[in-house]
């Protein structure tokens, strides 16, 4: 079963509104990671966040991590085109092994 | 420092036959995983290997699929008697250390098509 679940599946948003997505993850962690997809493509590492850690910030993102309901979120702020993509979140942690277990992802169109 | 590389981009095969895909990892790193992702899926881990050993394949089907991360040269997926259902794409990543201590590094992925 999937360790990471991305909720919304889909999310459309005007051009310069924020994007907001939510990541929840079953069993405890070492660190949660979000990747962005482009359709066709390969997968690019946007910002780690560890266990002990409760936010962080990377440009226009903006990650926060609550272990005690084992969720996160991805905030996008001023949103551009170039945005739209897939974004995933991966959890590494014991019960995982040594490897990232990564969720169904958020799909974001971003329109002009 | 050229990034993950995966080769071919798109494979297409017919079924039965055999599929291998490569992977170079980044220099200097010694741990490779394959994941695969279905279409509008997120990706599902096969196997973990560093050089010459295979340390998780707990996501590999068991018949059919071998990977392997020999001491000198690419790691190689491959896919025997090759189904509709193996059509997906298959990525690589590495890293210096385990995926948790630092980020993955993906590469481009092979398209497999089944027909």
């Amino acid at each position: 079963s999937q360790q990471g679940e991305e909720d919304p599946q889909a999310l459309s948003i005007q051009e310069g509104e924020n994007a907001t997505m939510n990541c929840s993850y079953k069993t405890s962690i070492n660190n949660l990671q979000w990747y962005r997809q482009n359709s066709g493509r390969g997968l690019v590492h946007l910002i780690l966040i560890r266990s002990n850690e409760r936010e962080k910030h990377s440009g226009r993102l903006r990650v926060t991590l609550d272990t005690s309901k084992k969720s996160s979120s991805l905030l996008i702020t001023a949103s551009r085109a170039a945005d739209t993509a897939s974004y995933f979140c991966a959890t590494d942690g014991l019960a995982a092994g040594n490897k990232l277990t990564f969720g169904g992802g958020t799909r974001v169109l971003v329109k002009p | 420092n050229a990034g993950v590389m995966q080769n071919p981009r798109h494979l297409v095969r017919r079924r039965g036959q055999e599929a291998r895909l490569r992977c170079s990892p980044m220099k200097g790193h010694s741990h490779v995983y394959w994941y695969r992702q279905l279409p509008e899926e997120g990706l599902k881990f096969m196997v973990y290997l560093q050089k010459e050993n295979i340390i998780d394949e707990s996501g590999m089907p068991k018949e059919r699929f071998s990977a392997e991360f020999p001491k000198e040269g690419p790691s190689i997926l491959r896919i025997q008697q090759v189904v509709r259902g193996d059509s997906a794409a298959y990525f690589c990543a590495s890293s210096p250390l385990g995926q948790g201590i630092t980020e993955a590094f993906f590469g481009q992925g092979t398209r497999l098509t089944v027909v």
